[in-house]
């Protein structure tokens, strides 16, 4: 059965700084990792998607990174800004759909000004 | 055009009571989902649904059903609501060779 561990579980840095948001999941047999935003009170929204050929993914300030031999997964995020503040989660796709996403906890991420 | 829209947004009610949270997708995916959010945040898969197949999973207590009437909506009906289950419950969907899943805005669930 997948497990996916977020680390940290909650972030504090202050703006402009470059960030490192991780992932660690058991099984290695994957169909890709996604990584949402959460906003309070809201629902997610997809970042980036890596499917399981797939070394990274850009877009914008972000970059996901995947190695499945060691069960790992990095969200960086380049010149943080109060915008970004919000829970990111991290989730494995193991069954290509037919399972549904299995979660990470979550790392709440705040940005001070 | 919102692409998974859930009704209600929030939802009160009583011990004991039946309830039913509908979902619907406009973007013409074949496979649906309900998830739940505990107090926790923690995020769980409950159901999967394509093409009339449903996977359950095992830990979803059978007073928790899916219904679908066509391919763009899955209700959730619940039946008999106990103080556990309130809790934030979301619908997405997935298309056929595409992975990401878009998720609905969510049904926050009260049990009193």
């Amino acid at each position: 059965k997948q497990e996916v561990t977020q680390i940290p579980a909650a972030l504090s840095v202050p703006e402009g700084e470059n960030l490192v948001l991780n992932c660690s999941f058991t099984d290695s047999a994957i169909y890709n990792l996604q990584w949402f935003r959460q906003d309070p009170g809201k629902g997610l929204t997809s970042l980036l998607l890596i499917q399981s050929s797939q070394r990274e993914q850009t877009s914008g300030r972000l970059n996901a990174s995947l190695d499945k031999s060691s069960g790992r997964s990095t969200l960086y995020i380049a010149a943080s800004q109060p915008g970004d503040s919000a829970t990111y989660l991290c989730a494995s796709d193991s069954g290509g759909g037919a399972d549904g996403l299995t979660f990470g906890k979550g790392t709440h991420l705040i940005i001070q000004p | 055009d919102t692409a998974v829209s859930q009704t209600p947004k929030y939802l009160v009610t009583q011990m004991g009571n039946d309830k039913s949270i509908k979902c619907e997708q406009n973007l013409g995916h074949d496979t649906m989902y309900w998830y739940k959010q505990d107090s926790k945040k923690f995020l769980k898969i409950m159901f999967s649904y394509n093409n009339k197949e449903l996977i359950i999973n095992e830990t979803v207590p059978n007073r928790f059903s899916p219904k679908s009437p066509d391919k763009a909506h899955l209700n959730l009906h619940i039946n008999s609501l106990e103080l556990g289950d309130s809790a934030v419950y979301f619908c997405a969907s997935i298309g056929q060779g595409l992975g990401t899943q878009y998720f609905g805005p969510g049904t926050r669930l009260l049990v009193l």
